[in-house]
């Protein structure tokens, strides 16, 4: 079965660049999730989808952040300016429903360097 | 507080010691809790699930405080392979889903 699919591995920009990033979910996973890990710290969600609607996007910074997942299926995340701050790896994860007790599969990771 | 605390360690241990983890929570309204183990420079995969009667597979053992709003992780005979990051998490059931919010990770360093 193939799991959940990332790109880019690594995104290297200068503070103020725009980047961009994106997610294939395991198929038939109704559930979303964005997560940010920056460095020596656990994963805080970002965003959360199920099928095409936000669920939860509280801690999604909206004035650079955005998160669109169309068609209920792919995802992308977008920084627009970035910061110094945003440096972290970005992650990807799904789940097939989105109820209590369902594991996260996680993708690899985009690890953003803003320099 | 943050709504999910762990001591980040690191754990320094011998092969063969056991170790235990614990992993506090602010919202006694959680509904169900994980660890994740996570190797450097990896995604996070889960370990196992945390049941109120507590659960065991081979060497780990999780428990559940909801009392004292706690979860444990236990690991006994230590192998070099389970250095890694340990990751408490604790689900808040959010508009009818499922809103996993991650502590900070416990590093553990298993040494000959």
């Amino acid at each position: 079965e193939a799991g959940v699919a990332q790109s880019p591995r690594y995104k290297i920009i200068e503070k103020r660049q725009s980047v961009a990033f994106w997610c294939n979910p395991i198929s038939g996973h109704a559930t979303l999730y964005w997560y940010q890990q920056i460095l020596g710290q656990g994963p805080k969600l970002l965003i959360q989808f199920q099928n095409n609607g936000v669920v939860d996007d509280s801690q999604l910074p909206k004035d650079r952040f955005s998160a669109e997942r169309l068609k209920g299926v792919d995802s992308t995340l977008k920084i627009q300016p970035a910061k110094l701050e945003d440096s972290a790896v970005y992650l990807c994860a799904s789940s097939l429903v989105g109820q209590r007790n369902e594991k996260l599969f996680f993708g690899s990771g985009t690890q953003l360097s803003v320099l | 507080r943050k709504e999910v605390e762990q001591d980040p360690g690191p754990f320094n241990v011998p092969e063969g010691a056991t170790v235990a983890f614990n992993c506090t929570y602010s919202n006694s309204a959680s509904q169900s809790f994980f660890w994740y183990r996570q190797d450097c420079r990896k995604e996070p995969k889960l370990l196992m699930s945390v049941y109120s009667s507590g659960n065991e597979d081979g060497r780990f053992t999780a428990q559940l405080n909801r009392a004292s709003q706690y979860i444990s992780l236990l690991i006994r005979d230590s192998k070099l392979s389970d250095s890694a990051t340990y990751l408490c998490a604790v689900n808040k059931m959010n508009t009818g889903f499922q809103k996993l919010v991650f502590g900070t990770g416990t590093r553990l360093l298993v040494s000959p």
